[in-house]
């Protein structure tokens, strides 16, 4: 079982459109983070969430957490080819106790010119 | 470069072999993570570490695999007697203070190749 379910899985949109990915658990965070992967690289980190309904803006990207600090979304304006990549959130569920990342399934996007 | 280095790149082993991955986190973060990824798979978590001492390593097979982060020196993920199954790439990140609140620096990575 996956503590943080992503989707969709593969995204595959032209240039110009926009898109939504989702992060999903049954588990409450007390922050959330996105990372961006490329092919043969480490993940880079895009943005921390850390209140709940909190929306964060980074450029034409535009990340929500939810409510209940169960969820969050990353929506992309108008895509560009640069913008391929696998999108991963992560976090820390309160109930483990944890202190290290859990990270999604991903979303790998792919944006065609 | 102020990164996390990691070496080698590539690692390829034969089956019973050693292998020792390195990780130079960025100067100055004091908390190591190794993680493990599999093809078309996320990022599973292995063990934690800071200096000189393993505060987690819950994810980490209890057999054949070790790690360490000296008081000098790189923190070292190795893995003995390896088999086909541990071919993946193997990540190492760190961070600045304690707790997963903290954005992680990732390394590019080890890809290992067990043949």
């Amino acid at each position: 079982t996956q503590l943080l379910e992503q989707s969709p899985q593969f995204l595959s949109i032209q240039e110009g459109e926009n898109l939504t990915v989702y992060c999903n658990s049954s588990s409450v965070f007390s922050s959330l983070q996105w990372y961006r992967q490329e092919p043969g690289e480490g993940p880079v980190l895009l943005v921390t969430v850390v209140t709940g309904g909190e929306v964060k803006k980074l450029k034409r990207l535009t990340f929500q957490f939810g409510d209940a600090r169960k969820d969050s979304s990353l929506h992309i304006t108008a895509a560009q080819p640069g913008d391929t990549g696998l999108y991963l959130c992560a976090g820390a569920p309160r109930e483990t106790g944890a202190n290290n990342l859990f990270f999604g399934t991903g979303t790998r996007l792919t944006v065609i010119p | 470069n102020a990164g996390v280095m990691q070496n080698p790149r590539h690692l390829v082993r034969r089956r019973g072999q050693e292998a020792r991955l390195r990780c130079s986190p960025v100067k100055g973060h004091s908390h190591v993570y190794w993680y493990r990824q599999l093809p078309e798979e996320g990022l599973k978590f292995m063990v934690y570490l800071q200096k000189e001492n393993i505060i987690d390593e819950s994810g980490m097979p209890k057999e054949r695999f070790s790690a360490e982060f000296p008081k000098e020196g790189p923190s070292i993920l190795r893995i003995q007697q390896v088999v086909r199954g541990d071919s993946a790439a193997y990540f190492c990140a760190s961070s600045p203070r304690h707790g997963a609140d903290y954005g992680y620096t990732f390394g590019s990575g080890t890809r290992l190749t067990v043949v």
